[in-house]
């Protein structure tokens, strides 16, 4: 199985800041990688996927960036509805598998 | 417009069969290159890919429950189905149902199925 470790498990940042966030896989995914929001009790909402493509109607301070096994969700001008958990996600592979998770929050 | 519910027992007692539906419109499963997933979450933790059923049947597993999965489709109703054998309280979780080639643009609500003697 593809190991997905994601970092760090918990971030706070202030308004207007940017953010990053990182997933490395433990072998090369070649770009099969997706970011999800979750917001607590809603389903994960999908952001990026092929590393750096925006879905449809995420705002454009969210990117996505990285190859290989090393990659990056980076989030500019941080608002405050951006407070949300985070999750990295591979599918160059089965099983599919998630990064941890990382939780963010304004200080 | 993509939609997706996904239906459960809500509850069930350790060592049962937990049987899940999902019911969604916008797609079909007969369309080429169409799959469905089911994902799960515990209270609090990540998510966990379980199983996916694509168009022309082909199949995915997560090894991590051995031979406890077994995913199905109805076409002709725009469902899909997910059993999962010998339950225990660790299968207690939100189960999500979501189309897609391998990313997740759109999710079910989720339905909680908690397992409990």
């Amino acid at each position: 199985d593809i190991q997905m470790t994601q970092s760090p498990a918990s971030l706070s940042a202030s308004l207007g800041e940017t953010v990053t966030i990182e997933c490395r896989a433990s072998e090369d995914i070649y770009n099969g990688l997706a970011w999800y929001q979750q917001k607590p009790g809603k389903s994960p909402q999908l952001l990026i996927y092929n590393a750096n493509s925006l879905h449809t109607g995420v705002p454009s301070r969210f990117s996505g960036s990285g190859s290989g096994t090393q990659y990056s969700l980076k989030i500019n001008s941080l608002q405050s509805e951006d407070v949300a958990s985070y999750f990295c996600q591979q599918y160059y592979d089965y099983p599919f598998t998630f990064g941890s998770g990382t939780k963010l929050e304004i200080k | 417009q993509v939609t997706l519910k996904e239906s459960g027992p809500g509850i069930l007692q350790p060592s049962q069969t937990l049987s899940l539906t999902c019911s969604f419109s916008g797609f079909s499963l007969s369309t080429s290159g169409i799959c469905v997933s089911w994902i799960r979450q515990p209270s609090g933790k990540g998510l966990e890919w379980l199983a996916t059923i694509c168009w022309e049947d082909s199949k995915g597993y997560n090894p991590s429950l051995k031979n406890r999965l077994t995913i199905s489709k109805d076409t002709s109703n725009n469902q899909a189905f997910l059993k999962i054998t010998s339950v225990d309280t660790a299968d207690t979780a939100i189960y999500y149902c979501a189309p897609g080639p391998g990313w997740f643009a759109y999710w079910g609500q989720g339905t909680l199925v908690t397992v409990s003697s």
